[in-house]
């Protein structure tokens, strides 16, 4: 069955500064994946997704991230955060075939200080 | 074009009562699923519909139902309601089903429902 680990529960930057929010999956081939953030009492918007070819993908409100096959990541990336940009964020992984039910992160928390 | 709407938005429920959730998706959109969320598990997948029969189904007991109309709306039921079924229930929608390559769900604002 695959998985998916945020190894960072909360993460804290200041405005203007670089952000990466760590994401690692386990899966047996390639799987499709999705970074979503929620900002409270909302649901979940798509921010960038990985099906396949180039493996760093660009996704809306400035934010990248990049497939890495052999160490199964696919960390998320901003080179300036905005404080709008405070959220919580989910790294998301569904097969690529078979019953191709996703399986979330348990979300990492963006703070951002002024 | 109008997003997924999720009603009611808010829900108080006694223990043992039953409740139904609705989902209305993106136009022209045929497949919905469903997800809870809450602080101790996270997001978790209960179920999808694609046009009215479901296809995938999550770890959760047989209290949990849904269904899906020929217009592609859905319904989530759960019965016999239990304290920790307290969560936010998320609906998504899709064109073509979480089968399909390259397809993208668009998730609704959720139901956070309550049960006391």
């Amino acid at each position: 069955a695959q998985s998916v680990t945020q190894p960072d529960i909360h993460i804290t930057v200041s405005e203007g500064a670089s952000l990466e929010l760590r994401c690692n999956y386990s899966y047996g081939a390639t799987p499709y994946l999705f970074w979503y953030v929620q900002s409270p009492g909302q649901g979940l918007q798509l921010l960038l997704k990985y099906f396949s070819g180039d493996t760093l993908v660009q996704g809306i409100k400035g934010f990248e991230a990049e497939f890495k096959r052999s160490q199964s990541s696919f960390n998320l990336r901003k080179p300036s955060v905005h404080w709008s940009d405070a959220a919580e964020y989910f790294c998301a992984v569904r097969p690529s075939g078979g019953s191709y039910i996703p399986t979330f992160g348990r979300g990492t928390s963006l703070i951002v200080h002024p | 074009k109008a997003g997924v709407t999720q009603t009611p938005r808010y829900l108080i429920k006694t223990r043992g009562q039953q409740v139904t959730l609705s989902c209305s998706p993106i136009s022209g959109h045929r497949s919905v699923s469903w997800y809870q969320q809450t602080p101790g598990q996270g997001l978790q997948f209960l179920f999808e519909y694609f046009s009215e029969t479901q296809r995938n189904k999550g770890n959760f007991p047989g209290r949990f139902s849904g269904r899906q109309f020929s217009n592609s709306r859905s319904e989530m039921n759960v019965s016999t309601l239990e304290l920790g079924d307290s969560a936010l229930y998320l609906c998504a929608s899709s064109l073509w089903g979480q089968g399909a390559a390259n397809t993208e769900a668009f998730f609704g604002q959720g139901t956070r429902l309550t049960v006391v």
